[in-house]
């Protein structure tokens, strides 16, 4: 079945580092890709997407390209800020059928001043 | 504007007992989700609705979890005889169109069952 694999945490940064967060997925056909993010206290909320191969998703500074030959979907930011600390969750869904999101198990990021 | 509600947000049970979590998803979203999510863990997907009809309920780890969604808006997460594996947050979600892949679906602040 369709899966998604995430680099396990914490991600611990000082503030304006660079960051990446590994995800991998397996899906037959071509899913769409998404990037959640949960901080302290709120709800999951959609940090940004891909729907076909090579589009880069970008939000908030932050980017991800859906890389179908290596079945990636890698979050990056150039230089990460205290309020970046949240947990992310890398998550596909197919695009047949209906669209439930199947999720990685998420990375923690924290970052300190 | 309001966003997708869900009520209680903390509960408690006693092993056995029955529960019902409410979400009140966007307005006019046709699509409606229930997740459950572990600790430490992604949510996992529990069942879907278009309007009312449940679509899928393939999710759904036993006959002791049922969901509706009567009028096409509020829906309602009912757990009999809850277990403590019950133990989770369950997560509403929405999305305006049906069956997109690509749309957007809006989370609701969750509600943390606690089964002693």
């Amino acid at each position: 079945g369709d899966s998604v694999t995430q680099m396990e945490g914490p991600v611990t940064l000082s503030e304006e580092a660079f960051l990446t967060i590994n995800c991998t997925y397996t899906a037959t056909g071509y899913p769409s890709l998404f990037w959640y993010v949960q901080y302290p206290g709120e709800g999951l909320q959609l940090l940004l997407k891909a729907t076909k191969a090579d589009d880069k998703g970008s939000n908030k500074g932050f980017e991800a390209t859906y890389r179908k030959e290596t079945t990636s979907f890698h979050l990056e930011k150039g230089s990460v800020q205290v309020s970046d600390s949240a947990v992310y969750f890398c998550a596909l869904t197919r695009n047949t059928g209906f669209q439930k999101l199947v999720f990685g198990t998420g990375t923690r990021l924290l970052v300190s001043p | 504007g309001a966003g997708v509600s869900q009520s209680p947000r903390y509960k408690v049970a006693k092993r056995g007992q029955d529960v019902a979590l409410r979400c009140d998803p966007i307005s006019g979203h046709v699509s409606l989700f229930w997740y459950q999510q572990a600790l430490g863990q992604g949510p996992e997907f529990l069942t879907y609705f278009q309007n009312e009809a449940q679509l899928d309920k393939s999710g759904l780890p036993s006959d002791r979890f049922f969901a509706e969604r009567p009028e096409g808006s509020v829906s309602t997460l009912k757990i009999q005889r809850t277990q403590q594996e019950d133990s989770a947050v369950y997560l509403c979600a929405s999305s305006l169109l049906a069956q997109s892949s690509t749309d957007t679906q809006y989370f609701g602040p969750g509600t943390r069952l606690t089964v002693l």
